[in-house]
């Protein structure tokens, strides 16, 4: 059974970092992953999109790495503003017919002081 | 921008009530899934559907829960006789395609219903 862990739970940083979030997983054999942003009491936004067969994605400030032997991901952060405080779910895609599914971590709450 | 649209926003009932979820997919999309997260919890898959039947469903879908694709637009989740432990966030998502042999299957997610069982 696919397993997806997030690492830190919490973050808290300064305006202007860089900071990084990684996820793992314990079932190398995914079809992709999907890094999600989610406000407190919202719905999930999805940040960006990773093929099994790619190492890395990004979008403005967004880099998203996949390392699928060793069951890994990171999202880095560039220059973090307030407005990114949120927290940042990791879910990957896997399963067989019958048994395609989508699991979550249980995510990292960020949160950007001015 | 399409996006995925879910109804009501906020949805009180009471123990042994049922209850109906909906949600507007995005129009050209494909398959449909049901995800529910429990206040502090992790998001949970539910249930995927496409060409109207269930494709795959966890083992929290059991007989309480339906899906229907009733129209062209609307997806529903029904939940037979409400217990406590279903209160939670309910989230519709749509992807093109499922499974990503080809590339995409990125998933978008509706809003979510919070639903609250007294």
């Amino acid at each position: 059974k696919q397993e997806v862990t997030q690492i830190p739970a919490a973050l808290s940083v300064p305006e202007g970092e860089n900071l990084v979030l990684n996820c793992s997983f314990t079932d190398s054999a995914i079809y992709n992953l999907q890094w999600f942003r989610q406000d407190p009491g919202k719905g999930l936004t999805s940040l960006l999109l990773i093929q099994s067969s790619q190492r890395e994605q990004t979008s403005g400030r967004l880099n998203a790495s996949l390392d699928k032997s060793s069951g890994r991901s990171t999202l880095y952060i560039a220059a973090s503003q307030p407005g990114d405080s949120a927290t940042y779910l990791c879910a990957v895609f896997s399963g067989g017919a019958g048994s395609y599914q989508l699991t979550f971590g249980k995510g990292t709450k960020l949160s950007v002081i001015p | 921008e399409p996006e995925v649209t879910q109804t009501p926003s906020h949805q009180v009932t009471q123990m042994g009530q049922e209850v109906i979820l909906r949600c507007v997919p995005i129009s050209n999309h494909l398959y449909f899934y049901w995800y529910r997260q429990i206040l502090g919890q992790k998001v949970e898959f539910l249930v995927s559907f496409y060409n109207n039947e269930i494709s795959e469903k966890s083992e929290i879908f059991d007989d309480q829960f339906s899906v229907e694709r009733p129209d062209g637009s609307n997806f529903t989740l029904k939940i037979r006789s409400t217990k406590l432990e279903d209160s939670a966030m309910y989230f519709c998502a749509s992807s093109e395609i499922r499974v990503p042999l080809a590339g995409g299957g990125e998933q978008f997610f509706g809003p979510g219903t919070r639903l609250t069982v007294l």
